[in-house]
């Protein structure tokens, strides 16, 4: 059985760039979480996709949004970096909206310069 | 606002002797309760979890206890591994207050065990 992997494991940006950090669900599992863990804090959840479809965001602007494939892989997009979006994105997946107990990948550490 | 809370940022215990993570919340729509282990360079690891209408779960050398009443929770490991040293984070959900299952994480405890 596969975990949850990312892609790639760490990437600098200077601010206002682009960005799209990717993520394999664990086989079997049709949703993924998207969190940001800034240094020092636990992760904050920023949305879920549930069988290609967002079910429920988190305190994030718009310029964070993300994608889940027919496959239930998943991508981050973040435009028009800031500094402040310096921080491990972790993705998690899940059998199900509702199921609590979700699998987490190792993350991406992304510096923006 | 800081829903979920860990008020201790660091904790050190002899190898053999029992560590208590604990945790408090504020929000009393949550009813599902979660502990996950982090080591450095990796993804946070799923321990131990308990639902609201429980006081207690065990696994092992794990224990979690729910108090609803004082909104607090705590991780009991008996006895501490030098293996058992990283970041412990608590985790609460509202699983049955919407469709989403998110979950809002406490800032961590990192746990040391001395050999």
């Amino acid at each position: 059985e596969t975990g949850v992997t990312q892609s790639p494991t760490h990437l600098i940006k200077t601010r206002g760039q682009q960005v799209t950090l990717r993520c394999s669900s664990q086989s079997g599992h049709n949703t993924v979480s998207w969190y940001q863990q800034a240094l020092g804090q636990g992760p904050q959840f920023i949305f879920q996709y549930y069988r290609e479809e967002e079910n429920g965001r988190g305190n994030f602007p718009p310029r964070f949004s993300g994608l889940q494939f027919p496959n239930y892989s998943s991508e981050l997009n973040v435009n028009a970096l800031e500094l402040d979006d310096s921080a491990l994105y972790l993705c998690a997946s899940s059998f199900g909206a509702r199921v609590n107990e979700q699998f987490f990948g190792p993350g991406t550490r992304l510096t923006v310069l | 606002d800081q829903q979920v809370k860990q008020n201790s940022p660091s904790l050190s215990v002899q190898e053999g002797r029992i560590s208590i993570l604990n945790c408090d919340y504020t929000n009393s729509m949550f009813d599902y309760f979660l502990w996950y282990k982090k080591y450095p360079a990796e993804g946070p690891t799923f321990l131990i979890s308990i639902s609201s209408i429980k006081d207690k779960n065990e696994d092992g050398r794990f224990t979690v206890f729910l108090n609803k009443s004082a909104k607090h929770l705590s991780l009991h490991i008996v006895p501490s591994q030098p293996g058992d040293s990283a970041v412990y984070f608590c985790a609460a959900s509202a699983q049955y207050g919407g469709a989403t299952n998110k979950l809002i994480f406490g800032t961590g405890t990192l746990l040391a065990v001395q050999p």
